[in-house]
């Protein structure tokens, strides 16, 4: 069974500055994908960012970046000078190769507040 | 953006009446899936298909049913609405299978009384 936790229901972050967002998982899979997607308050599913299991450099995406911890099963997203329409629910959400048949398996998501 | 459009967008019904919420995409991807979206629960997957006629069940599919006789559509089914069915439903697909990346439509807001 695949798992994903992200331990952070809320988070505040200023205006410029950077921010992580935790994200830790649990899968049997050798084969995975890690994901991370943006809700705004209109309510689409934004894809974020990707990260293989096999990939041996961190994810980049312009302001994100991926912080892949393979050893302590960790994918944490690093905004990079936050800017207010940064402010959304983010969702971690993994994919297995083997076992989780073709499904996303999500966390509960976090709320990120950019205050000007 | 992924050409994903969802219909309708909001439905409210009431108990016990059927309810057939459409996704449509224009990108060709084999892969299309339907998703309910509530509090503490994330995103769950409800079913998937992995191309014309070729479906196969999620984590949270009793009560739902789901058909695709194209590529281009996938359809979601609740044979007899319930409460419990109240949720924001997403559609998303993707090229391929396994650990390709799903791109997600903007979901239709159910509302079941």
């Amino acid at each position: 069974a695949q798992k994903i936790t992200q331990t952070q229901p809320g988070m505040f972050v200023q205006e410029k500055e950077a921010v992580t967002l935790d994200c830790t998982y649990d899968t049997s899979d050798q084969s995975y994908g890690l994901f991370w997607y943006k809700q705004p308050s209109s309510g689409e599913m934004i894809f974020l960012i990707y990260q293989g299991s096999y990939d041996e450099q961190n994810a980049t995406e312009g302001r994100y970046s991926l912080n892949f911890q393979k050893a302590r099963k960790s994918a944490n997203l690093v905004i990079s000078a936050s800017q207010l329409g940064d402010s959304a629910m983010y969702f971690c959400a993994m994919r297995g190769g083997e076992t989780s048949g073709s499904r996303l398996t999500f966390g509960e998501g976090t709320q990120l507040t950019v205050n000007p | 953006d992924a050409g994903i459009t969802q219909s309708p967008r909001h439905k409210v019904t009431e108990t016990g009446t059927p309810v057939t919420l459409r996704c449509h995409q224009t990108e060709n991807h084999r892969y299309m899936y339907w998703y309910r979206q509530d509090p503490g629960h994330g995103l769950r997957l409800i079913h998937y298909s992995y191309g014309v006629k070729d479906t196969d069940k999620g984590e949270v599919s009793d009560g739902y049913s789901v058909s695709r006789s194209k590529t281009e559509d996938f359809l979601l089914t609740l044979e007899s609405a319930t409460s419990s069915q109240t949720s924001v439903y997403f559609c998303a697909i993707s090229e391929l299978g396994g650990i390709d990346t799903q791109y997600f439509g903007p979901g239709t807001r159910l509302t079941v009384l």
